[in-house]
């Protein structure tokens, strides 16, 4: 069964910290992995998206990483802001038409 | 500016009645998504759409129906045998099926009276 789960569950900071989020997945044979952010009552928008052959990616103060030998990535946000707020969601597409799977997502709490 | 669009942003629902939730994209693409959203757990496929005229059904489609009459279009409703339908209501759509990014809409809060 595919399968992505994501930690920690949340995550509290202080402003202008750097954190990392983790995803591990189980999702066969892979496509791609993508991060999201989703904002309180809002739809998820994307970050990154990363394919097989990809170990890094950034947009901005967002970096993600990607090991496909041992199915792992992390999201590492640097130098924090309060509109870093929100919940950040790990999806896994396999080589298949469709479908996606969801991490559940962890909650990003920036604190001044 | 091009988007997704979900409508309306608030609903509620009385017992024993059917509501439909709007969708629609003006991004040219051809494949649509319905997600529900419960707190603090992942989105879940409800229904999806490849093509005009055909959808499939996602991992929880009991209690609700769709229809693709347009490619603009993917309108959802949630009929009265879901018998939980409090949750937040994605909408999402992508250029073809082939797993590229998901575009989504701001989503509907559904709540029962």
């Amino acid at each position: 069964k595919n399968q992505v789960e994501q930690s920690p569950q949340s995550l509290i900071i202080l402003e202008g910290k750097n954190c990392t989020l983790q995803c591990n997945y189980t999702v066969s044979p892979f496509s791609n992995l993508r991060w999201y952010k989703q904002d309180t009552g809002r739809g998820p928008v994307s970050l990154t998206i990363m394919t097989f052959s990809e170990n890094t990616k950034s947009n901005g103060r967002y970096t993600a990483t990607l090991d496909a030998d041992t199915k792992q990535s992390s999201l590492h946000i640097t130098a924090s802001q309060l509109s870093d707020s929100a919940s950040y969601i790990c999806v896994v597409s396999a080589r298949s038409a469709g479908k996606s799977t969801f991490g559940d997502g962890t909650t990003l709490t920036v604190k001044p | 500016d091009g988007g997704i669009t979900q409508s309306p942003k608030y609903l509620f629902r009385k017992e024993g009645q059917n509501v439909t939730l709007s969708c629609e994209q003006n991004l040219n693409h051809d494949a649509m998504y319905w997600y529900r959203q419960d707190p603090g757990q992942g989105l879940r496929l409800i229904y999806y759409s490849q093509i005009v005229n055909d959808f499939q059904k996602g991992d929880i489609a009991e209690g609700y129906s769709v229809s693709r009459e347009k490619k603009e279009s993917f309108p959802l409703t949630v009929t009265s045998a879901q018998k939980n339908p409090t949750a937040f209501y994605l909408c999402a759509s992508t250029s073809s099926s082939t797993n590229e990014k998901l575009f989504f809409g701001s989503g509907t809060q559904l709540s029962v009276l």
